[in-house]
């Protein structure tokens, strides 16, 4: 069965640092998404991505956040100047109708 | 914006109970998932509904339109459903993101 699967699991990264977690779509799926979850909190949309382009962002979503599909296949999530309050479970997703998960990366600052 | 509310927030049971997890929206959909959330975090679809009711093994997923609100039913619970239980909605739009719900903690004891 297809999968979206999503890299690293578990990213440490200290205060002000970049980081990209990466995320490979269903093949044939064509909206994809980022959600986050902080910890003991409900899960959160943080943007869609249709057609090469951001559809829809959240007010989370602020200039520190940006997306890219660099290839055919992967998907990222770059946050530039991390924060202690980034730290949280993302969680990428594809659709073609019915929403498919990633397992998550689990980002914690220092 | 759509408010998802679920109840209870915590639900314990003996195995071979039947559970009912309810949920509840504020505004019209096109569609509710029902999730599934295991500790260490990955998220499992469970249904997708627009209407009607869908049967899954030991789990059926209803959904009233009129009224906004759904429930998943677990029969016969075993100590393996003990997970996160989470309801989502799409709000319509052109790109299926998903509002969730807090979650209702579902443990079934032996």
């Amino acid at each position: 069965e297809p999968e979206v699967t999503q890299t690293p699991s578990h990213q440490v990264t200290q205060m002000g640092q970049e980081v990209i977690l990466r995320c490979v779509p269903i093949s044939n799926h064509l909206y994809f998404y980022w959600y986050r979850q902080i910890l003991g909190q409900k899960v959160e949309f943080l943007v869609s991505f249709y057609n090469n382009e951001i559809s829809e962002k959240s007010e989370i979503f602020d200039d520190q956040f940006s997306v890219e599909r660099p290839d055919g296949s992967n998907f990222t999530l770059k946050i530039r100047s991390t924060k202690l309050e980034d730290s949280a479970m993302y969680f990428c997703a594809s659709t073609d109708y019915e929403q498919y998960f990633g397992p998550g990366t689990r980002l914690t600052v220092t | 914006k759509n408010e998802v509310e679920q109840s209870p927030q915590n639900l314990t049971a003996q195995e071979g109970e039947f559970i009912t997890i309810n949920c509840s929206y504020s505004v019209g959909i096109s569609a509710l998932h029902w999730l599934q959330q295991h500790p260490g975090g990955g998220i499992v679809s469970l249904f997708m509904l627009s209407s009607g009711k869908k049967k899954h093994g030991r789990l059926i997923a209803t959904i009233n339109i009129q009224e906004k609100h759904s429930s998943l039913h677990i029969t016969a619970s075993h100590p393996r459903d003990s997970a996160v239980y989470i309801c989502a909605v799409d709000s319509g739009g052109s790109n299926y993101k998903l509002t969730f719900g807090k979650g209702t903690l579902l443990t079934v004891n032996p």
